[in-house]
């Protein structure tokens, strides 16, 4: 079945850094979501990506849909504390109905 | 975006019961799902809530063990029947937005530990 590699699985950086992490597949899919989760609560939806090679920006927050459709890429610009958490991406494929995967989640940990 | 809510927000439960969690969304929506998310790790899809028939159930899941109702476009449960220690995760309602079908927006979350 379709699978997402989502890394890194983990960051440590300091504030003030930039961060990327991305998720990959050998499968096409229609539209790419990024989500944050912190402790004790549910993911909530960052950047949606609906057509390949989109650019798409949220604050510190820079999304790409990947030309190919096969992945996307989050970046995080000058980081805060507040940026810790679980950063997961989400691809989904129209298949009659949308086919949702999550990838595994990045782990982002901030040093002030 | 839609607003979510979950109740209960936690439980600590024995095993062998069961527990039912009400997923409450402030506006109609065509899709709901139920996800869990065990320790550590990402969301598996449970099954989509379907308003006025029987859940669509994923591989590994099944009706006796996750009864799920939806009676209207706003509301939807999730029971966790006959309990065990495995059971202890994360359970997360999903609704699809208003507008398009190919974002969803999750819920608080419940979390449930069972003894």
């Amino acid at each position: 079945g379709q699978q997402l590699n989502q890394s890194p699985q983990s960051m440590f950086i300091q504030e003030g850094e930039d961060v990327s992490m991305n998720c990959t597949s050998s499968s096409i899919f229609n539209t790419w979501l990024w989500y944050k989760q912190d402790p004790g609560e549910g993911p909530v939806l960052l950047i949606a990506l609906y057509k390949a090679g989109e650019l798409t920006s949220n604050g510190r927050l820079t999304a790409q849909f990947g030309i190919t459709r096969k992945d996307s890429f989050l970046n995080i610009s000058a980081s805060i504390p507040s940026d810790v958490g679980i950063y997961f991406c989400a691809g989904l494929l129209y298949t009659g109905g949308f086919k949702t995967i999550f990838g595994a989640g990045t782990r982002l940990f901030v040093k002030a | 975006s839609a607003v979510i809510s979950q109740k209960p927000s936690r439980d600590i439960c024995q095993r062998g019961t069961s527990l039912t969690i009400q997923c409450q969304v402030d506006s109609q929506v065509t899709m709901m799902f139920w996800y869990r998310q065990q320790p550590g790790q990402s969301l598996t899809l449970i099954a989509t809530a379907n308003q006025g028939s029987e859940a669509t159930y994923e591989s590994g899941f099944v009706i006796d063990k996750f009864p799920i109702s939806r009676p209207n476009l706003t509301f939807s449960t999730l029971t966790v029947s006959n309990m065990s220690p495995e059971d202890s995760s994360i359970y997360l309602c999903s609704v699809d937005s208003r507008t398009r079908a190919d974002t969803q927006y999750f819920g608080p979350g419940t979390r449930l530990t069972v003894l």
